[in-house]
């Protein structure tokens, strides 16, 4: 299986900041490298994929970069609907793995 | 399109799980389904997936005791899991699966409890 490793596991921001979660992969995925944001009590829901394609409808502040093995979030001015659970996920091979989680929660 | 998750809530160990997943808005033909689930705050675990005219894929630690199915008249994805055990305890999500790439439309959930 692909491991998927996130850092940091856990980030404290102010609203307004810059914020960059990474994701590091056992081996190459190329560039099938998802973002998702998990709110407590809800279902994930896609912010980016194929790396560095933000999805319709999220907001211009969120945005993706890397390919092979490294990979970035990036959150441009942290407003306080963003704070939550980030998860990678890479779809290159099965088994479909995912990152552990980066919790970010308020300074 | 929207998802909903559906199952028995509480299931006692040995037992099977059987939960569905009720499309609409949209063809269950010619889309992926996948199921993830979510131990109680831990992280997300990829289940497998379907496409409705071809054979599912399942997670290697899983495949001995899972059957992913879709009944295409209903509009239906279905999952069974076969031997519960107190590490089924989980929230279990389906989601279209946009191929090659994500998973771009979740179901709420649903919370299974596997205790004696």
């Amino acid at each position: 299986d692909i491991q998927m490793t996130q850092s940091p596991s856990s980030l404290s921001a102010s609203v307004g900041d810059r914020v960059t979660i990474s994701c590091r992969a056992s081996q190459t995925v190329t560039n099938f490298l998802n973002w998702y944001q998990q709110k407590p009590g809800k279902a994930p829901h896609l912010l980016v994929y194929g790396g560095s394609i933000v999805k319709s409808g999220v907001p211009s502040r969120f945005g993706g970069s890397g390919s092979g093995t490294d990979f970035t979030l990036t959150i441009r001015g942290v407003e306080p609907d963003d704070f939550a659970t980030y998860y990678c996920q890479q779809s290159y091979r099965t088994p479909y793995t995912f990152g552990q989680g980066t919790k970010l929660d308020i300074k | 399109v929207q998802l909903q998750e559906s199952g028995p809530g509480l299931l006692k160990p040995s037992e099977t799980l059987s939960l569905t997943c009720t499309i609409s808005g949209g063809s269950i033909r010619n889309t992926y389904w996948t199921w993830i689930r979510q131990p109680p705050g831990k992280g997300l675990e990829w289940i497998g997936y379907i496409y409705f005219n071809e054979r599912p894929k399942y997670h290697p630690s899983l495949q001995s005791r899972i059957t992913i199915s879709v009944d295409t008249s209903n509009s239906l994805v279905s999952l069974q899991l076969r031997s519960v055990t107190a590490a089924d305890t989980a929230v279990y999500y389906c989601a279209k699966f946009e191929a090659p790439y994500a998973m771009d439309v979740w179901g709420r959930g649903t919370t299974v409890t596997v205790s004696p």
